[in-house]
């Protein structure tokens, strides 16, 4: 079965310099969520989108942007990164139902700011 | 927003039933409750979630007490592969109360 599927699996960055990291969500599914985890943290909500459209905000910072395409396909985009935004970032997607439905995740990608 | 509590770490046996306990006792009546793990290096994984009844997949079971302020997560026989960080989560229903916002969760660790 099609799972997410994130790109750049690691990406090796300098200070000030920008992102961009893509998730591509399991087919039919219409929601989009972003997760930041730190080393030794737990997850952290970013940014969600439903249909294209930005559904919630978390705790993601100015500098952080994403959008929603129209095949439903997810882009974060960073800039002026700093040696604290080093984590792991999780895309999960869902089939919004309205009853709770489960996230799925993907493997994630790693981005280290030198 | 309502809170979980979970112990930081349980070690279990292999082969053995493993018990994980979530204290929730601000939770709401719109409350569903969550369980995802996360194994090293993975991204986290759906486990199985309920509202007020208790709850089997193929995965664990969920026990739920009666007034649902603690809810219990059931492996019948840990394997090395649960070896995992466990959270138990509260999620609303519809808008922001639907986000799953990951507090701290329990390390289980299955010894052979």
């Amino acid at each position: 079965a099609a799972g997410v599927i994130q790109s750049p699996r690691h990406l090796i960055k300098e200070k000030r310099e920008t992102a961009t990291l893509k998730c591509y969500p399991i087919p039919r599914h219409d929601t989009v969520y972003w997760y930041q985890q730190g080393p030794g943290q737990d997850p952290q909500f970013l940014i969600s989108f439903y249909e294209k459209m930005q559904s919630d905000k978390g705790s993601i910072p100015d500098r952080f942007s994403a959008q929603q395409f129209s095949d439903y396909h997810s882009e974060l985009n960073m800039s002026s990164l700093e040696l604290g935004d080093s984590a792991l970032y999780f895309c999960a997607s869902s089939f919004r139902t309205g009853d709770n439905e489960k996230l799925f995740f993907g493997s994630g990608t790693q981005l280290s700011v030198l | 927003d309502a809170k979980t509590t979970q112990p930081n770490s349980m070690e279990s046996n292999e082969e053995e039933p493993v018990h994980l306990p979530c204290n929730h006792s601000t939770i709401s009546g719109t409350d569903y409750i969550h369980w995802y793990r996360q194994l090293p290096s993975q991204g986290p994984e759906y486990v199985i979630h309920g509202l007020t009844s208790n709850v089997n997949n193929r995965m664990a079971s969920l026990a739920i007490a009666e007034d649902r302020k603690s809810s219990t997560l059931i492996l019948h026989r840990a394997t090395l592969r649960d070896a995992a960080v466990y959270y138990c989560i509260l999620r609303g229903y519809g808008g922001s109360q639907g986000n799953l916002i990951f507090g701290k969760g329990t390390k289980l660790s299955v010894k052979p």
